[in-house]
């Protein structure tokens, strides 16, 4: 099964809000990565957090790694019209044994 | 600097008929992946492989085969496509320096199995 899952699947908000979504993993990780795609696309990779890490920041990303409680959360503030896309996480376990896994993902549409 | 290179882009398929996607990298990473997208699943791996000569099995490996002779190839065959096969398929690399690195992604090869 998968290993991390995203919440909410779907968010809808107005451009300029933050928008913040979470994801949560069964098994210690090395390291746990965001990813964008929009529409028809290939996916991009948006940020890499380690499992010693506790937060990052990239532009106006902030992602957050709680390994006690093995939960990840992508916070995108200052939303625009160009974020509408689906966000997924994707983790290693530790060991690497099962590859790069991903959840199914959020779908976040800003309103204009 | 090409990326990740996948072939073709779209593909129709009779049930029963074989096929190979064809995915290149020029990056010299050690980790290749195939995973398959579906409305609703997000991305399952299918194969995935750490360097030339090893690969594994992911989350749905059944009905694929792969083989990694090279750093730079990591191709996916269907042997027998089935109506279940029909999905959006990516190729994805990544440098294994620290674990897992950034995945660089392929375009997408969407098929369709009839």
């Amino acid at each position: 099964s998968q290993q991390g899952e995203e919440d909410p699947q779907a968010l809808s908000i107005q451009e300029g809000e933050n928008a913040t979504m979470n994801c949560s993993y069964k098994t210690s990780i090395n390291n746990l990565q965001w990813y964008r795609q929009n529409s028809g696309r290939g996916l991009v990779h948006l940020i890499l957090i380690r499992s010693n890490e506790r937060e990052k920041h990239s532009g106006r990303l902030r992602v957050t790694l709680d390994t006690s409680k093995k939960s990840s959360s992508l916070l995108i503030t200052a939303s625009r019209a160009a974020d509408t896309a689906s966000y997924f996480c994707a983790t290693d376990l530790r060991g690497g044994a099962d590859g790069l896994t991903f959840g199914k993902g959020t779908h976040l549409i800003i309103q204009p | 600097n090409a990326g990740v290179t996948q072939t073709p882009k779209f593909q129709v398929l009779k049930t029963g008929q074989s096929m190979t996607l064809q995915c290149a990298q020029d990056m010299n990473h050690e980790y290749m992946s195939w995973y398959r997208q579906d409305p609703g699943m997000g991305l399952r791996l299918i194969h995935y492989s750490v360097g030339a000569g090893i690969t594994d099995q992911g989350e749905v490996p059944n009905g694929y085969n792969v083989s990694r002779s090279t750093t730079e190839d990591f191709p996916l065959r269907l042997l027998s496509a089935a109506p279940s096969q029909t999905s959006v398929y990516f190729c994805a690399s990544s440098s294994l320096t620290g674990g897992y690195e950034k995945l660089f992604f392929g375009s997408g090869t969407q098929l369709s199995v009839l």
